[in-house]
C-alpha cells in the first residue's frame, strides 16, 4: 500500500502565477481534505472532497479551488499567488462515512517569491 | 470560536525521563480527537483516535488519554528518536479536523 501520496515534494512560483498540487488517496478511502501549514503552526483546513463535490470549506479565499476525479485523486488549484501561499500544503485521506482515521501524505512545500 | 490548544509549545527531556503532554479544545459538533507525530518537513504520522471521555490508547512508549475538555499524550522513559512535534487534532462533524499548533517535543541522550 503506497499509503498518500502528494505530488511534487517541493515548487518555487512567482507572485501572481498560478499552481496545481495532486493527491492519491490511501487504498480503499474515497475522501482527500487538503490543509495548510505554515512553518511552526498546525495545519488549517482548505476544503473536503467527496463524490467529487467540495463537501466543506474552511476559511480560505476563493484563489483556493479544487477538484476531486472519479478514482478519488484530487487537486489543489491556487490562482494569483501571493508571498503570504508560501506554506506546506498537505493532503489527508480518510473513509467517506466519516472520521475513524485520516492519513497524511508527505506534503508539497510551496515557496512564493 | 472553535478552538484546539496545546500545551506546551516547546518540551526538552532527558532520555528516560517520562511527561506529558496537554490538548485542551472547545469545538463545537466534536466526534472525537486524533494525535499526531510530525518530523521537520513531513506529513504528520497518524498515532491514535480517541472517541469518548474515559478511553485510553497505548502504543510502545506512548499513552494517549481523552476527558471531556482535554487530552493528554503520556510519554514513558522517552528516547531521542521520539523527538518531534506532536499534534492534536479535534474531528469536527464528519468532514473536518481542527489542530492545535503542536508541542515540539526533543529528548537528549
Amino acid at each position: 500500500d503506497a499509503g498518500v501520496t502528494q505530488s511534487p515534494t517541493h515548487l518555487i512560483k512567482t507572485r501572481g502565477q498560478q499552481v496545481t498540487l495532486r493527491c492519491s488517496p490511501k487504498s480503499g478511502h474515497d475522501t482527500v481534505s487538503w490543509y495548510q501549514q505554515a512553518l511552526g503552526q498546525g495545519p488549517q483546513f482548505i476544503f473536503q472532497y467527496y463524490e467529487e463535490e467540495e463537501r466543506q470549506r474552511g476559511n480560505f479565499p476563493d484563489r483556493f479551488s479544487g477538484h476531486q476525479f472519479p478514482n478519488y485523486s484530487s487537486e489543489l488549484n491556487v490562482n494569483a499567488l501571493l508571498l503570504g501561499d508560501s506554506a506546506l500544503y498537505l493532503c489527508a485521506s480518510s473513509g467517506g462515512t466519516g472520521y475513524t482515521e485520516a492519513f497524511f501524505g508527505q506534503g508539497t512545500r510551496l515557496t512564493v517569491v | 470560536e472553535d478552538q484546539v490548544t496545546q500545551s506546551p509549545e516547546a518540551l526538552r527531556l532527558q532520555e528516560g525521563e517520562s511527561s506529558s503532554l496537554n490538548c485542551s479544545y472547545t469545538v463545537s459538533g466534536l466526534r472525537g480527537l486524533f494525535w499526531y507525530r510530525q518530523d521537520p518537513g513531513k506529513g504528520p504520522e497518524f498515532l491514535f483516535t480517541l472517541y469518548s471521555a474515559g478511553e485510553e490508547k497505548e502504543k510502545e512508549r506512548l499513552k494517549a488519554t481523552l476527558t471531556k475538555k482535554e487530552s493528554f499524550l503520556h510519554i514513558t522513559a522517552p528516547k531521542p528518536e521520539d523527538s518531534a512535534t506532536y499534534l492534536c487534532a479535534a474531528i469536527q462533524g464528519a468532514q473536518k479536523l481542527v489542530f492545535g499548533q503542536g508541542t515540539r517535543l526533543t529528548i537528549n541522550p
